[in-house]
């Protein structure tokens, strides 16, 4: 079974709009850490924001926030008023276990977004 | 720009080759992590370094191998190339207490010809 599931392999936003990127997730663990990566054409790996599994709130950088349903297993991305520059390929990533040096992080398959004009 | 350092940026090479990847990670860190993304595999993890030790192992053929120097850069060399090979390979970097967060370089994309 996969760990990391994203769903969507394509999502188009205009710009100034706001764009949830789905991603659910499968542990036994109960702690754990959920991570978002972007990825643009140019090929580096850029990351967004970090949520571990005992995080009472949800996680926010700037544009970005992490939709943290426990429960429900799902760890969703929101971008708010998109911009041309957020066109990438976006990650959804988990570490297993305790925060430790030395973990790996477990990919889901990407999701493509487009911001058009 | 993440402060991790790889080289080459690209590689092309034959079938039966052997190449070597070259990482330096963020000043401080002590833990080196190898990610190969290919188009049908995706991104997965291959091996990670922790201040000089292997600390952990995922889905690395034998053909391929890596080690971290007393400077903390870090090696990954890959032998007997096959054209499966191809794929872009990350190199990531953490500092101890901080390894939640995981610093990617900026690629060397390999092509087997």
């Amino acid at each position: 079974a996969q760990k990391i599931t994203q769903t969507q392999p394509g999502m188009f936003v205009q710009e100034k709009e706001a764009v949830t990127l789905d991603c659910t997730y499968d542990t036994s663990d109960p702690s754990y850490g959920l991570f978002w990566y972007k990825q643009p054409s140019s090929g580096e790996m850029i990351f967004l924001i970090y949520q571990g599994s005992y995080d009472q709130q949800n996680a926010t950088e700037g544009r970005y926030s992490l939709n943290f349903q426990k429960a429900r297993k799902s760890a969703n991305l929101v971008i708010s008023a998109s911009q041309l520059g957020d066109s990438a390929m976006y990650f959804c990533a988990m570490r297993e276990g305790r925060v430790q040096a030395g973990t790996a992080l477990i990919f889901g398959k990407g999701t493509t977004l487009s911001v058009s004009s | 720009d993440s402060g991790v350092t790889q080289t080459p940026k690209h590689l092309i090479t034959a079938t039966g080759q052997r190449v070597t990847l070259r990482c330096s990670p963020r000043s401080g860190d002590l833990s080196v992590y190898w990610y190969q993304q290919s188009l049908d595999q995706g991104l997965q993890f291959l091996i990670q370094y922790y201040n000089g030790e292997e600390r952990a192992k995922g889905n690395i053929l034998e053909r391929f191998s890596a080690q971290q120097f007393p400077d903390l850069h870090s090696e990954l060399n890959l032998s007997s190339l096959e054209l499966g090979d191809s794929a872009l390979y990350f190199c990531a970097s953490s500092v101890e207490a901080v390894a939640y967060e995981q610093y990617f370089g900026p690629g060397t994309r390999l092509t087997v010809t």
